[in-house]
């Protein structure tokens, strides 16, 4: 059974960059049918998907338009983990974080739902 | 981006009742690309149904989802004491990806 563990800072300052790490057992990231993501929770804006990344011959990542520009999801297949990087950070990146697998269905991944999650990481964005 | 407007917002139930919850999708959404998942408070989201009407691993048979197109169902045919929680539906068809504001299935 595969599983998600999560690390990074809980509290980031404003303007500044929240850097948070998923590591992966029991699955590989470069698997070439699943897809890796990171959502967000916050009462403000319930579940919020902010992107993936996936390998199918070579990488692949796209996020949510809010994130577009200032978000980054990256592989680190020597750890077997992935990583999201959202830059200049305001209030209204405060959540909870989760990363979670799309396991794919069939050869070449067709989508399909998050069926592993991270436990969710609280991040809170102040001076 | 495919809205998923999610009624009734609060469910008021008791152990043994059947709960209904529905989700409405702005645009069409192929069945094999809607999601069902339960929340409790402090924990991650937890998948129940998937392609509509899959019960995901270890998911017992009292949850059933349905619909199709634009209108989808999440019936609870009898409530136990573990299933009062948030549940939320979520389309992966098109990024992307969105979910439901969610339904709270509380005690009466």
């Amino acid at each position: 059974q595969a599983q998600l563990q999560q690390s990074g800072p809980r509290l980031v300052k404003p303007s500044q960059t929240l850097s948070l790490t998923c590591n992966i057992s029991g699955d590989s990231v470069s698997s070439n049918s699943a897809a890796w993501n990171w959502i967000r929770q916050s009462p403000s804006r319930g579940l919020e998907w902010l992107g993936r990344t996936y390998f199918r011959s070579m990488w692949y990542s796209d996020y949510v338009e809010s994130v577009q520009g200032r978000g980054s999801i990256t592989a680190d297949t020597s750890k077997n983990q992935f990583s999201l990087q959202l830059n200049s950070v305001t209030p209204d990146d405060t959540g909870v974080y989760y990363c979670a697998r799309d396991p794919g269905r069939g050869i070449g991944g067709e989508p399909d739902a998050f069926d592993i999650w991270g436990p969710g990481t609280m991040v809170t964005v102040s001076s | 981006e495919t809205v998923l407007t999610q009624s009734p917002g609060t469910l008021s139930l008791s152990p043994g009742e059947r709960a209904t919850l529905s989700c409405r999708a702005s645009q069409f959404v192929a069945s094999r690309y809607l999601a069902w998942y339960q929340q409790k408070p402090g924990q991650a989201p937890r998948l129940l149904i998937y392609a509509a009407s899959s019960r995901a691993t270890g998911i017992p048979d009292r949850f059933t989802g349905s619909g199709s197109g634009t209108d989808f169902t999440l019936t609870i045919s009898r409530l136990e004491p573990e299933d009062f929680a948030v549940y939320y539906c979520q389309q992966y068809n098109r990024s992307p990806r969105t979910f439901g504001q969610g339904t709270k299935v509380e005690i009466k």
